[in-house]
């Protein structure tokens, strides 16, 4: 199968920092995508990785170990706002098809 | 901005009745457009590829005959769930992918239609 495993929620300060874990299978892998999806509304696109190492943009950063089948998603001075789902969605074989995870449910407190 | 337009938002209507989806990109050609269904507190779950000037490519378990897809130009597919009942009520998405084929460019997603059945 094509599983996709990331923790269904996780809580964390304003202001802190956090960090969602995904694996997945590695065989077929063609790259890795996470998302933001808001309550009752669609994704929005955060990051792509498809080479070993950490992309960083802003306040997001995320990162790929092709070998380990591992990627994670750092998110740094954490606001109310990040309360969201993060999905991790993963290209298989052919090159446009992705897989979602269940994605993770972050809730941000004061 | 917005890259690819949905419509409607929100369709509320009688059981046996069909609701039409439409998803347009904006500003781009887009020659694959994908249509997710996302059931309360799941992940999103790929039903068909829709290509334009061929058949829809459906995901197992998927029925072709009660989600019709119809991709006629390049900038236009539609989705029709056919006579519509309340377990077809969840939250329909489509997404397209700006760079044609490249694998390198992210898929961007409508606003999402939110289907509900009485």
């Amino acid at each position: 199968g094509q599983n996709i495993d990331q923790p269904t929620e996780m809580t964390a300060t304003e202001g802190a920092i956090v960090q969602i874990n995904c694996t997945y299978q590695t065989s077929g892998f063609n790259g890795l995508f996470w998302y933001q999806q808001h309550a009752g509304e669609a994704p929005t696109f955060l990051s792509y990785n498809v080479l070993d190492g950490l992309e960083e943009k802003g306040r997001f950063s995320s990162f790929l170990s092709r070998s380990k089948g591992y990627s994670y998603l750092l998110l740094k001075e954490l606001q109310m706002k990040d309360s969201a789902s993060y999905l991790c969605a993963v290209v298989f074989g052919g090159y446009q098809k992705v897989t979602f995870g269940i994605g993770t449910k972050l809730q941000v407190i004061p | 901005g917005a890259v690819v337009s949905q419509h409607p938002s929100w369709v509320i209507c009688k059981s046996g009745t069909s609701v039409k989806i439409e998803c347009r990109s904006l500003d781009f050609q887009a020659t694959t457009m994908f249509w997710y269904r996302q059931f309360p507190k799941q992940s999103l779950m790929l039903m068909a590829t829709s290509n334009e000037g061929s058949k829809a490519t459906y995901e197992q378990g998927v029925e072709k005959d009660k989600f019709l897809i119809n991709h006629a130009s390049l900038t236009l597919s539609t989705l029709t769930v056919t006579s519509a009942h309340p377990e077809d009520s969840s939250f329909y998405i489509c997404s397209a992918n700006m760079g044609g084929g490249n694998r390198y460019q992210p898929q961007h997603f409508g606003d999402g239609t939110r289907l509900s059945i009485l």
